[in-house]
């Protein structure tokens, strides 16, 4: 079986500021990692991933995310936010095994106060 | 294409009275997806589909819940009796699902209240 925890549930963080935010994944076959994000009353929109090659993957918006194997993590981060990064963000993993299924975590609110 | 459209966008409906939401995906998509949002229990795989089968259902949370996929560019989810705990999004996703093709494209969710 595969997990996702996103271990923090709210980030509030000044606008220009950097950010991380943490992804941890458990699973016992090759996986292809995700992050998405949601704004208010929308639907989840990716915003990069990981599928092999370069484990450093840039996506939009200035985001990117680094694929740690021996941490098993997935963290993304941006240099300097801005308030319209403020935004719901979901880590997901996607198993190469028989269960062929994407899995998200909790999420983690990004609120970037002015 | 128009990607993943669900409908409707807004349902109020009451308490034990049958609903049915509806999913599009995006053609030639081999595998759809449906997921409940709330507050309390985050987004929450219920049920996914590989070439029209249901794969795992074991997200379902009780026998009212229902889902279907007559075809490639159809799935249904219905609740039957509906209750008020069943007030949440309701997200379609579909994807590709062959090879290194595994992103997940989402509609952009149903909204049920159940009063």
């Amino acid at each position: 079986a595969q997990s996702v925890t996103q271990l923090d549930s709210q980030v509030p963080v000044f606008e220009e500021a950097p950010v991380e935010l943490r992804c941890n994944y458990s699973s016992s076959v090759s996986v292809y990692l995700f992050w998405y994000v949601q704004y208010p009353n929308q639907g989840l929109q990716l915003l990069l991933k990981y599928l092999s090659g370069s484990t450093l993957v840039k996506g939009i918006n200035g985001f990117e995310a680094e694929f740690n194997k021996s941490q098993t993590s997935f963290h993304l981060r941006k240099p300097s936010v801005h308030i319209s990064d403020t935004a719901e963000y979901f880590c997901a993993v996607f198993s190469s095994g028989s269960a062929r299924q994407l899995t998200f975590g909790s999420g983690t609110q990004l609120t970037v106060l002015p | 294409d128009a990607g993943v459209i669900q409908s409707p966008r807004h349902e109020v409906t009451e308490m034990g009275q049958e609903v049915t939401l509806r999913c599009k995906p995006i053609s030639g998509h081999n595998s759809l997806f449906w997921y409940r949002q709330t507050m309390m229990r985050g987004l929450e795989l219920l049920i996914y589909f590989n070439n029209n089968v249901p794969i795992d259902d074991s997200g379902m949370p009780e026998d009212r819940f229902s889902a279907k996929m007559p075809n490639a560019s159809f799935s249904t989810l219905k609740i039957q009796p509906s209750e008020p705990r069943d007030s949440a999004v309701y997200f379609c996703a579909s994807s590709m699902n062959r090879g290194l093709n595994t992103e997940a494209f989402f509609g952009q969710g149903t909204r049920l209240t159940v009063v």
